[in-house]
């Protein structure tokens, strides 16, 4: 079965941090991978694609890799502010599913002062 | 610009009684998309269209069903909502040849 885990599932770090989100895929056939940010009552924002070609994409503070050989991909965020928390989902699309994206329940991050 | 606006942001609904969730998107997308989100399960896609006219099942499609009569609106219907149909539900859409995904902010749905 195609699945999509992140742990852990919630986290909290001081304000200044770098850190570092997990998540792990069931089957290396995959056409990209999506990492989104989700805030409180609110829809998802997408933060980085990756195609299955690439191994990383930055964007600010953010850097997301792949390694699909592992089954792994990880968004590191640099010195962490109180305004990156949120909860933060990784997507998979893989190879064959057409539009299905399979979401994992995501990663909720506290910053604190 | 918009973006992807979903009617309404909540409903209480009793077992039985049906509805319509509207999307709007006015990026001029081809592809549509309703998920259902709930506690500990991640996103679940329900139906998606890939255009104006055409349809598709997801994962969970079954108690709901969807029309794009016109290629900016994607209607979620529940017939006879159960207590199961108690979600939060996203639409959300993108180019043809894109593959980032853009969301609406939800609607909040209980059925009781």
């Amino acid at each position: 079965k195609q699945e999509v885990t992140q742990i852990p599932a919630a986290l909290s770090v001081p304000e200044g941090e770098n850190l570092v989100l997990n998540c792990s895929f069931t089957d290396s056939a995959i056409y990209n991978l999506q990492w989104f940010r989700q805030d409180p009552g609110k829809g998802l924002t997408s933060l980085l694609l990756i195609q299955s070609s690439q191994r990383e994409q930055t964007s600010g503070r953010l850097n997301a890799s792949l390694d699909k050989s592992s089954g792994r991909s990880t968004l590191y965020i640099a010195a962490s502010q109180p305004g990156d928390s949120a909860t933060y989902l990784c997507a998979v699309r893989y190879t064959g599913t057409a539009s299905k994206l399979t979401f994992g329940t995501g990663t909720r991050l506290q910053v604190t002062l | 610009n918009a973006g992807v606006t979903q009617t309404p942001k909540f409903r209480v609904l009793k077992t039985g009684q049906s509805m319509t969730l509207l999307c709007a998107q006015d990026m001029n997308h081809e592809y549509m998309y309703w998920y259902r989100q709930d506690p500990g399960m991640g996103l679940r896609l329900i139906h998606y269209s890939v255009g104006e006219g055409t349809t598709a099942k997801g994962e969970v499609p079954d108690g709901y069903n969807v029309s794009r009569l016109k290629k900016q609106n994607f209607l979620l219907g529940l017939e006879s909502a159960a207590p199961s149909q108690t979600s939060v539900y996203f639409c959300a859409s993108r180019t043809w040849t894109g593959e980032k995904l853009f969301f609406g902010s939800g609607t909040q749905l209980s059925v009781l």
